[in-house]
């Protein structure tokens, strides 16, 4: 099965700078979802982006999906040390009914 | 808010033990999920139910079965637990007409020694 698979693995930044991170996957998808995992807990669901959708805003997140070359970034802007997690993205499965989820970028951001 | 609630945050159990993994959802969805998540490997689906009685194998089923008796109710069995099911569990939830935004409980991280 396909799957999402972020990078870097692991990034450390300064409060109040800008995190990006990226999701490559290997076949056509539907949508692509963004997720944070507060460390030892369970993951929350962050923005859905559409394949016929390029960018996507939610507060200090930006969402761009490039389905030409099967890749997406997601961007904080303006970090904070509660935003210390790891990210996922997952993409749904050729057949639409589930996702798969890649093994996820920490990140950390000092105060 | 949706509520994905799973019994045990942690357990311990030994080699050879029947694990039970309740995790109930309180908004009435359709769909429920079993992930297993190690680290360097992502979230894995172990078994997954669109409706009640029904499952469907993920991409890891082997030492695992569900049980779905209830819409609100996602049990995932340990038949013989091994130490290599030592794993955070996580069960999540979604409505039905597609998957699309999926709600996770807490995790249930089980050690069997």
């Amino acid at each position: 099965s396909q799957q999402g698979e972020e990078d870097p693995q692991a990034l450390s930044i300064q409060e109040g700078e800008n995190a990006t991170m990226n999701c490559s996957y290997k076949t056509s998808i539907n949508n692509l979802q963004w997720y944070r995992q507060n460390s030892g807990r369970g993951l929350v669901h962050l923005i859905l982006i559409r394949s016929n959708e390029r960018e996507k805003h939610s507060g200090r997140l930006r969402v761009t999906l490039d389905t030409s070359k099967k890749s997406s970034s997601l961007l904080i802007t303006a970090s904070r040390a509660a935003d210390t997690a790891s990210y996922f993205c997952a993409t749904d499965d050729n057949y639409g009914q589930n996702f798969v989820f890649g093994p996820g970028t920490r990140l950390s951001v000092l105060p | 808010d949706v509520k994905v609630t799973q019994s045990s945050r942690y357990l311990v159990k030994r080699t050879g033990e029947k694990v039970f993994l309740e995790c109930v959802q309180d908004m009435d969805h359709e769909n429920m999920f079993w992930y297993r998540q190690d680290p360097g490997l992502g979230l894995r689906l172990i078994y997954f139910s669109y409706d009640v009685k029904m499952k469907e194998k993920g991409d890891i089923p082997e030492g695992y079965s569900v049980s779905r008796e209830k819409k609100e109710r996602f049990s995932l069995i340990l038949e013989s637990a091994s130490t290599n099911q030592t794993s955070m569990y996580l069960c999540a939830s979604s409505p039905t007409g597609g998957v699309e935004k999926l709600f996770f409980g807490s995790g249930t991280q089980l050690s069997v020694l």
